[in-house]
């Protein structure tokens, strides 16, 4: 149980483009959707945190008209990447929980890695 | 604020010895904590976690940790290492709870298993 999934898996995109990343938890219902940033090598670094139905959250220093999320259910949220630039670049992983005044667990997708041109 | 320290970047072990990564956090209630596995090009998989009661946590794949309070730690092991093993590991603590539910990572231990 617990299976997050991301698609694509991997995009090559021109600059200037945007990009869309889907990700879905198959088996439970995800109140809340976390997207994260790998560089190589690194750790991940929190993007936003998303509840379903509400806007997302985003982390000091992350551009929210950048990084456009969007949870409109309880299985699926997306990441759109705005004008994608080379610096943009990474491996860019979801992960999703249920939610309430305990700590849950997250379940991770296996990643986007997103290569712009 | 919270913080997560792994000391070890890189760790090289013989197939069936032992292993023991570390984990150290900063935390001012009690934790919630986690370690994860990474294979190459791929997402986070949970090995296991704590949240109350037993401080020494079974998980998945023959590991298990233990919680000290005393020292902020929370110490990966596995008596005997696979090959299979070799993957980057990850010690993250829940910050928030509730409705944020946030991990803080390490830096992450980068495991290599030599035959």
């Amino acid at each position: 149980g617990a299976v997050v999934s991301q698609h694509p898996s991997w995009v090559i995109c021109k600059s200037g483009t945007s990009v869309k990343i889907e990700c879905r938890s198959l088996d439970f219902q995800a109140t809340t959707m976390f997207w994260y940033r790998q560089f190589p090598k690194q750790s991940l670094m929190l993007m936003a945190t998303s509840n379903e139905g509400s806007k997302a959250t985003y982390e000091q220093g992350v551009e929210k008209d950048k990084f456009l999320i969007n949870h409109a259910s309880l299985t699926l949220s997306t990441l759109t990447v705005t004008s994608a630039h080379p610096e943009d670049s990474s491996f860019y992983i979801c992960s999703a929980s249920t939610s309430g005044r305990v700590m849950k667990t997250q379940y991770f997708g296996p990643g986007t890695r997103l290569l712009v041109l | 604020a919270q913080s997560v320290t792994q000391p070890d970047i890189h760790i090289t072990v013989s197939e069936g010895a032992s292993l023991e990564l570390r984990c150290n956090y900063s935390y001012g209630a009690t934790p919630y904590l986690f370690w994860y596995v990474q294979s190459p090009g791929q997402g986070l998989q949970l090995l296991l976690k704590y949240f109350s009661g037993d401080t020494l946590v079974q998980g998945i794949k023959g590991f298990e940790a233990e919680f000290k309070r005393s020292q902020s730690s929370f110490n990966l092991r596995k008596p005997s290492v696979h090959w299979s093993d070799a993957a980057e590991y990850f010690c993250a603590v829940g910050a928030g709870g509730g409705a944020t539910n946030k991990l803080i990572f390490g830096t992450g231990t980068l495991l290599a298993v030599q035959p």
